[in-house]
C-alpha cells in the first residue's frame, strides 16, 4: 500500500473556479501534514501545515481528518499562477524525512 | 532571506563514473537531507545527517552512495559508480532544530543525467 496517495489528476479548470484536491495517507504515525506546490522543473515549497481544526490562507484552505487519515487542499477563486503540481506530505515527528505524494497537477485555465 | 544552494544546476555523466552533488545548507541549519525525484515520479528521500553523521536512510541509499560534510558550509553527495536508473533531479533540503516540525527548506535542485 502506497503511504500517502493522492487524486491522479490532472485538474483542468478555467479561472476564477474552486478546485478540491484529496489526499490520504497509511501511517497512523504520522504527526504534521503539510502540502507543498511543485512548479514544473522546480523545487517543492511549502504551501501550508494542515491542522485537525482546519486552517485557512487566503483563498487555501486545508482540512485534516485523523480518523479516515485524510487530507485536504481547497483552492478557491483558481488564478492562473496557481498552475502547478500540489503535493500531499506527511512526517512521523520532528525532523525525520518528509514523506511525498506522487502529487496532481492543477491547470488553470483563461 | 536564507536559501539552500546546489551545485551544479545539470550534471551530464557516464554509467559508471563518480559523480559528487553539491549543497549549501541554510548557515543555522543543523538537519540535512537528500531527496531525489525521478521523472515523472513522486520525490523520494534518500538520507538524513546530523551532527556530522547519517540519522536516518532509505533502502533507496546503498553502498554507492555516501555523504559528506567536509567543511562548514557544504554538504555532498557522492554516487560511486553510476546507473542508468541513477537519473533523476536530486534535491538537497535543510532545516533547524525543534522537537516540533521545522520546514525543510529545499535547494533549486541538481538534474543528473547518466548516459
Amino acid at each position: 500500500r502506497k503511504e500517502v496517495e493522492q487524486d491522479p489528476g490532472p485538474f483542468n479548470v478555467p479561472e476564477g473556479a474552486t478546485v478540491a484536491f484529496n489526499c490520504t495517507y497509511s501511517n497512523s504515525a504520522s504527526q504534521s501534514f503539510f502540502w507543498y506546490r511543485q512548479d514544473c522543473r522546480k523545487e517543492p515549497k511549502l504551501l501550508m501545515s494542515v491542522y485537525s481544526s482546519g486552517n485557512e490562507d487566503g483563498r487555501f484552505t486545508a482540512q485534516l481528518n485523523r480518523a479516515s487519515q485524510y487530507i485536504s487542499l481547497l483552492i478557491r477563486d483558481s488564478k492562473l499562477s496557481d498552475s502547478a503540481t500540489y503535493l500531499c506530505v506527511v512526517i512521523s515527528s520532528g525532523n525525520t524525512p518528509l514523506v511525498f505524494g506522487k502529487g496532481t497537477r492543477l491547470s488553470v485555465i483563461a | 532571506e536564507p536559501e539552500v544552494t546546489q551545485t551544479p544546476s545539470h550534471q551530464v555523466t557516464q554509467m559508471g563514473q563518480e559523480v559528487i552533488l553539491r549543497c549549501v545548507p541554510i548557515s543555522n541549519h543543523l538537519y540535512f537531507y537528500w531527496y531525489r525525484q525521478i521523472l515523472g515520479q513522486k520525490v523520494e528521500f534518500l538520507v538524513s545527517f546530523y551532527n556530522n553523521e547519517i540519522s536516518e536512510k532509505s533502502e533507496i541509499f546503498d553502498d554507492q552512495f555516501s555523504v559528506e560534510r567536509p567543511d562548514g558550509s557544504n554538504f555532498t553527495l557522492k554516487i560511486r559508480s553510476t546507473k542508468l536508473e541513477d537519473s533523476a533531479m536530486y534535491f538537497c533540503a535543510s532545516s533547524d532544530r525543534g522537537l516540533t516540525y521545522n520546514e525543510q527548506f529545499f535547494g533549486p535542485g541538481t538534474r543528473l543525467t547518466v548516459l
